[in-house]
């Protein structure tokens, strides 16, 4: 099975600072990588897909990228609606595995 | 606009059965894979089962194969997952999600305790 190990576990950040979370996985994925913010006692709502590609609706300071195995989520200037949970999905092979999140709060 | 709606939920003893439902509007269900993710009280989110277009092809998890059955009814834009033998790690809130691109919709969840 392919293991998503995400980092860090929690974050906290002031408003419009620049954060980063990161998810490495086992083995190839190529651009499988799709991220995910979930708010207390709500579904998950899709952020980026394809690795790099922003999900309709969702704002600019979100960003993807890829750097080998490693998958990088960025937010470029952190606002207070962005606070919640991230997990990245590998859907290259069954099992599908999501990234163990990572907690953003408010500094 | 896309909705998908969950039910079937609730409290079920271990080792009994139980059938969830979701009901998709809003897209043409029959043009894409479903799947069903899990997430267990304060924890982070599993993957259960993914079902193919015409419902030939199936993908689980060995923590749900072989008690986990995905399906789904086109005519009815309807998907289900009946889960047998359930045991308390099975406890989560389930949510019905379209596989596009990953998964671009999730439905609201429904809540399944195991326990006795």
């Amino acid at each position: 099975d392919i293991q998503m190990t995400q980092s860090p576990a929690s974050l906290s950040a002031s408003l419009e600072e620049i954060v980063t979370i990161t998810c490495q996985a086992s083995q190839d994925i190529g651009n499988w990588l799709s991220w995910y913010q979930q708010k207390p006692g709500k579904s998950p709502q899709l952020l980026i897909y394809g690795a790099t590609s922003l999900a309709d609706g969702v704002p600019s300071r979100f960003s993807g990228s890829r750097s080998g195995t490693q998958y990088s989520l960025k937010i470029s200037r952190l606002q207070v609606e962005d606070i919640g949970i991230y997990y990245c999905l590998q859907a290259y092979s069954a099992p599908w595995t999501f990234g163990g999140g990572t907690k953003l709060e408010l500094k | 606009e896309v909705q998908l709606v969950e039910s079937g939920g609730g409290l079920v003893q271990p080792g009994r059965s139980l059938k969830l439902s979701c009901a998709a509007s809003g897209f043409t269900f029959s043009n894409y894979y479903m799947a069903w993710v899990r997430q267990a009280p304060k924890k982070g989110l599993e993957w259960v089962a993914t079902i193919s277009t015409s419902g030939s092809r199936t993908y689980y998890p060995d923590s749900v194969k072989g008690r986990f059955t995905i399906s789904r009814d086109n005519a009815k834009s309807s998907l289900y997952l009946q889960m047998n033998s359930l045991k308390s790690e099975d406890t989560a809130t389930y949510y019905c999600a379209r596989v596009n691109r990953g998964v671009d919709y999730w439905g609201q969840g429904v809540m399944v305790t195991v326990s006795s």
